[in-house]
């Protein structure tokens, strides 16, 4: 029982480049979320999905795209990475949407974009 | 929308002393979380309280939810090393109703 598996785990991407980070989770977890973490800033919400086939926005949802085409997997896409996207991002599931479950997250992605 | 702001933003101890980080609220709450995150590691769900003045332990961890649901806090009593991270509370947006996060406490211990 794996929980959330993130791949990759490091990437570097020259600006302009595009690339698609993957989020597996093996809880049957309907709700599932993208975060970044930028130090002082905590974790901030890209995108969520509250099930197959479903996708919302967060509070910082602009230059990322995502997908969830099946239930255990959540897609999140930068089709012109910028500088400002260097971060650490981290895939989380849920079993209730509700803010009244704890997450799980993954083991995150360190990406750079020079 | 909601925002939750937690103090201090860092903290150095010394091994066995206590360590405690306020998460402050300017709205009511239905529900607050915590959460660690190790150096280099991911967010741990540690727990949720919901009742107003709401107290729960966990070994040298006790989690108060205060009267108002305005404001909660974590304390740990007499720190090892094994409790160096930062420490997140998360509460459900207004917008979205998904978690958002405080900007963490970041403790050290010097042993």
């Amino acid at each position: 029982n794996a929980g959330v598996t993130q791949t990759p785990k490091f990437r570097v991407l020259k600006t302009g480049q595009s690339m698609t980070l993957l989020c597996a989770q093996d809880m049957n977890h309907e709700y599932m979320y993208w975060y970044r973490q930028d130090p002082g800033m905590g974790l901030r919400l890209i995108h969520y999905s509250v099930g197959e086939g479903t996708t919302a926005k967060g509070e910082v949802p602009d230059g990322y795209n995502v997908s969830r085409l099946k239930k255990q997997n959540f897609l999140l896409g930068l089709e012109s990475a910028a500088p400002s996207q260097t971060s650490v991002y981290f895939c989380a599931s849920s079993y209730s949407g509700a803010a009244n479950y704890g997450y799980t997250f993954g083991s995150g992605t360190r990406l750079t974009v020079v | 929308g909601q925002q939750v702001m937690q103090i201090p933003q860092y903290q150095h101890v010394q091994e066995g002393e206590d360590f405690t980080t306020y998460c402050n609220s300017s709205t009511t709450l239905s529900n607050i979380q915590w959460y660690k995150q190790r150096p280099g590691g991911h967010p741990v769900f540690l727990i949720q309280l919901v009742k107003s003045g709401e107290v729960k332990k966990q070994k040298r961890l006790t989690f108060q939810f205060g009267e108002a649901k305005k404001n909660s806090s974590l304390h740990i009593t007499a720190t090892q090393t094994t409790d160096v991270g930062t420490y997140f509370c998360a509460v459900g947006s207004s917008n979205t109703g998904k978690l958002i996060f405080g900007q963490g406490t970041t403790l050290q211990v010097k042993p």
